[in-house]
């Protein structure tokens, strides 16, 4: 266990839907990244939030989007769903900063399926 | 941006032998290469790391080396046990705070 969590495990939703990912990070983590995992892609990065701020945006569509609350959790927001979006989406945390930080754990993942 | 490429993509081997994965970066920036190994449907595990001042780590049965020069990092994996099939993948980063760019990954089969 990472001490990432993210819910829910799975999701089936239907093209044109609006569905909400969301992860907490390990207790005392400030950096919440999120990426996206298909066959064809790979892992790639979409966000990066740190402290509440985005710090990064790697290739995440303009459908997408993101934000990180005061409580450190963080929420990835994906609408007008299209058949292409169905992937693993994870979420790893790190320390955000220092030089004993480097380390970024992820969490179990939302299977999306688009229907 | 950063670009990293990861080989073989498939590799098996009779459990007992080695296993090399190797991967090439394009920022010379990158000073952090983490290595992660993934189960059928889990989450990616780090199973090790190296930085850019150090060349070489080991941890029990797996080593990773670093060449910072070729831009070029490799995973070793001795003694292999068929627990040992997973999904293997590479990454760098410009180091804490930053994002990981991933290799395509290598699917590693130990053959009992």
């Amino acid at each position: 266990d990472s001490g990432v969590t993210q819910t829910p495990k799975h999701l089936i939703t239907a093209t044109g839907q609006r569905v909400t990912l969301r992860c907490s990070p390990r207790s005392g983590d400030l950096s919440v990244y999120w990426y996206q995992q298909s066959l064809d892609q790979g892992l790639q990065f979409l966000i990066q939030y740190y402290n509440g701020e985005e710090r990064a945006k790697g290739n995440i569509l303009e459908r997408f989007s993101a934000q990180q609350f005061p409580d450190l959790h963080s929420e990835l927001n994906l609408s007008s769903l299209e058949l292409g979006d169905s992937a693993l989406y994870f979420c790893a945390s790190d320390r955000g900063g220092g030089a004993f930080s480097y380390e970024q754990y992820f969490g179990p993942g939302t299977r999306l399926t688009v229907t | 941006g950063e670009n990293v490429e990861q080989h073989p993509s498939t590799l098996s081997v009779q459990e007992g032998d080695s296993a090399v994965i190797k991967c090439t970066y394009s920022d010379s920036a990158s000073n952090y290469f983490p290595w992660y190994k993934q189960e059928l449907g889990k989450r990616p595990q780090l199973i090790i790391d190296i930085r850019s001042n150090v060349g070489e780590k080991k941890d029990q049965r797996i080593a990773v080396t670093l060449n910072k020069t070729a831009k070029h990092f490799s995973l070793h994996i001795t003694e292999t046990q068929p627990e040992d099939s997973a999904v293997y993948f590479c990454a760098a980063s410009r180091g804490s705070n930053y994002k990981l760019t991933f290799g395509k990954g290598t699917l590693l089969t130990v053959n009992p």
